[in-house]
């Protein structure tokens, strides 16, 4: 099975502060990552697939990024709404994988 | 617009079985894959299952395989998740997800449903 590790597991950051989150494959998956963002109390929603292709509706300030291995999820300038919990989801091969989350409050 | 509208949730025993549905709309149900993802308490997010557009073909991790099957009616636009022998290690939200799937970018979850609590206790 192919392990995504993502980190931080826990994120606190300031208003308009630029965010990275990082998952690391423990193979080669190619661009076969997407990004999703879970909202206190909510359903989980697309953000990023594709590693780089923002989803529809999705505000400018997320963008993605590869890396070999290692993918990266930014947010360009932190914003109130943005709080949650961030995961990442390799379909490259079943099982499908997501990392562990990383939870994003404001600091 | 696309709405994925799960129930059949509740309590259910240990060793029990329930069955999940999932009714979809605003979009061409038979042209797209769909799958199951779960979530415990607290936890991230579990991949359950996953299913073509004509149901020919399914697919499980090997933590529901043999105990739980996908399948969907196009007819009703609906996607079902048989879940037999329950465990307490079952309980989760379980959540309807469309697959959306480019030939450069590979597959991805566009659309999630509101989720559908289901608890495995005595």
């Amino acid at each position: 099975d192919i392990q995504m590790t993502q980190s931080p597991a826990s994120l606190s950051a300031s208003l308009e502060e630029i965010v990275t989150i990082t998952c690391q494959a423990s193979q080669d998956i190619g661009n076969w990552l997407s990004w999703y963002q879970q909202k206190p109390g909510k359903s989980p929603q697309l953000l990023i697939y594709g590693a780089t292709s923002l989803a529809d509706g999705v505000p400018s300030r997320f963008s993605g990024s590869r890396s070999g291995t290692q993918y990266s999820l930014k947010i360009s300038r932190l914003q109130v709404e943005d709080i949650g919990i961030y995961y990442c989801l390799q379909a490259y091969s079943a099982p499908l994988t997501f990392g562990s989350g990383t939870k994003l409050e404001i600091k | 617009e696309v709405q994925l509208v799960e129930t059949g949730g509740g309590l259910v025993q240990p060793g029990r079985s329930l069955k999940l549905s999932c009714v979809a709309s605003g979009f061409t149900f038979n042209n797209y894959w769909m799958s199951w993802t779960r979530q415990a308490p607290g936890k991230g997010l579990e991949w359950v299952a996953s299913i073509t557009n004509s149901g020919g073909s399914t697919y499980y991790p090997d933590s529901v395989k043999g105990r739980f099957t996908i399948s969907r009616d196009n007819a009703q636009n609906t996607l079902y998740l048989q879940m037999n022998s329950l465990r307490s290690e079952d309980t989760a939200t379980y959540y309807c997800t469309r697959v959306r799937y480019n030939n450069h970018r590979g597959y991805y979850f566009d659309y999630w449903g509101q989720g559908v609590m289901v608890t495995v206790s005595s």
